[in-house]
C-alpha cells in the first residue's frame, strides 16, 4: 500500500493562476480531507468528504473547490491564487467517522507570488 | 463549533525530563482526542489517542489524560530523547466528526 499519495510537492504559482493539487489513497478510506499549515496556526480544514459524490466546507473554504468522483481521489483546486493562499497543504484519510486515525499524504508547498 | 487550543507554542526540556503539553476544548459533546507527532519536513503521525470514556491512557514513554468536566486534556512524555524533538499537535473530533486542530507546540530537547 502506498497509503496517501500527494503531489506535486512544491509548487510556485503567479497571483491569478489556477492549479489542481492531487491527492489519492490506495486503502478505501470513506473520509478524505484537505488542511492547510500555517506557522503557528496548526491545520485547518478546507474541504472534507466522506464518500464519494460526497463534499462538505471546512472552517476556511473560500478560495478553494474540490470534487470526489471515485473513492481513490480527492483533487484541490485553486481558482485564482491569491498570496494569501502561501502555505503547505495536506491531504488527509480516514477510514470511517469511527476509526478515525488520520493519514496524511507528505504536503505540498505552495507559494503563490 | 468546536474550538481548541493548546498550550505552550514552544516547550524546551532537559533530556531526560518531562514534558506535558495542555490542550482545552469548547464543545462538551467531543469525545475523541489524538495527538499527533510532526517531525521537520514531514507529515503529521497519530502517536495516541483517547476518547470520552476513559480518562487517562498510556503507551510506553507516552500518556494522555483527559478532563471532560474542565474540558482538556493533556499529553506527558517521560524520559525525553532527542528523537522526541518534533512539533506536536492535539485535536478534539466535532459533531461533523472532523478534527478540530490545536496550532501546535514545538518541543526541543537539549541535550
Amino acid at each position: 500500500n502506498a497509503g496517501v499519495t500527494q503531489t506535486p510537492k512544491f509548487q510556485v504559482l503567479k497571483t491569478g493562476q489556477s492549479m489542481t493539487l492531487q491527492c489519492a489513497q490506495d486503502m478505501n478510506h470513506e473520509y478524505m480531507s484537505w488542511y492547510r499549515q500555517d506557522p503557528g496556526m496548526g491545520l485547518r480544514l478546507i474541504h472534507y468528504s466522506v464518500g464519494a459524490g460526497i463534499t462538505d466546507q471546512g472552517e476556511v473554504p473560500n478560495g478553494y473547490n474540490v470534487s470526489r468522483s471515485t473513492t481513490e481521489d480527492f483533487p484541490l483546486r485553486l481558482l485564482s491564487a491569491a498570496p494569501s493562499q502561501t502555505s503547505v497543504y495536506f491531504c488527509a484519510s480516514r477510514q470511517g467517522r469511527e476509526n478515525t486515525e488520520a493519514f496524511f499524504g507528505q504536503g505540498t508547498r505552495l507559494t503563490v507570488v | 463549533g468546536e474550538n481548541v487550543e493548546q498550550h505552550p507554542s514552544t516547550l524546551s526540556v532537559q533530556e531526560g525530563d518531562s514534558a506535558v503539553i495542555k490542550c482545552t476544548y469548547s464543545d462538551s459533546a467531543s469525545n475523541y482526542f489524538p495527538w499527533y507527532k510532526q517531525e521537520l519536513g514531514k507529515r503529521p503521525q497519530l502517536i495516541i489517542d483517547i476518547r470520552s470514556n476513559v480518562g487517562e491512557k498510556k503507551d510506553q514513554r507516552i500518556a494522555v489524560t483527559l478532563n471532560k468536566t474542565a474540558k482538556h486534556f493533556s499529553l506527558h512524555i517521560t524520559e525525553t530523547q532527542p528523537e522526541d524533538s518534533a512539533v506536536y499537535f492535539c485535536a478534539a473530533r466535532d459533531s461533523n466528526y472532523q478534527l478540530i486542530w490545536g496550532a501546535g507546540t514545538k518541543l526541543i530537547i537539549k541535550p
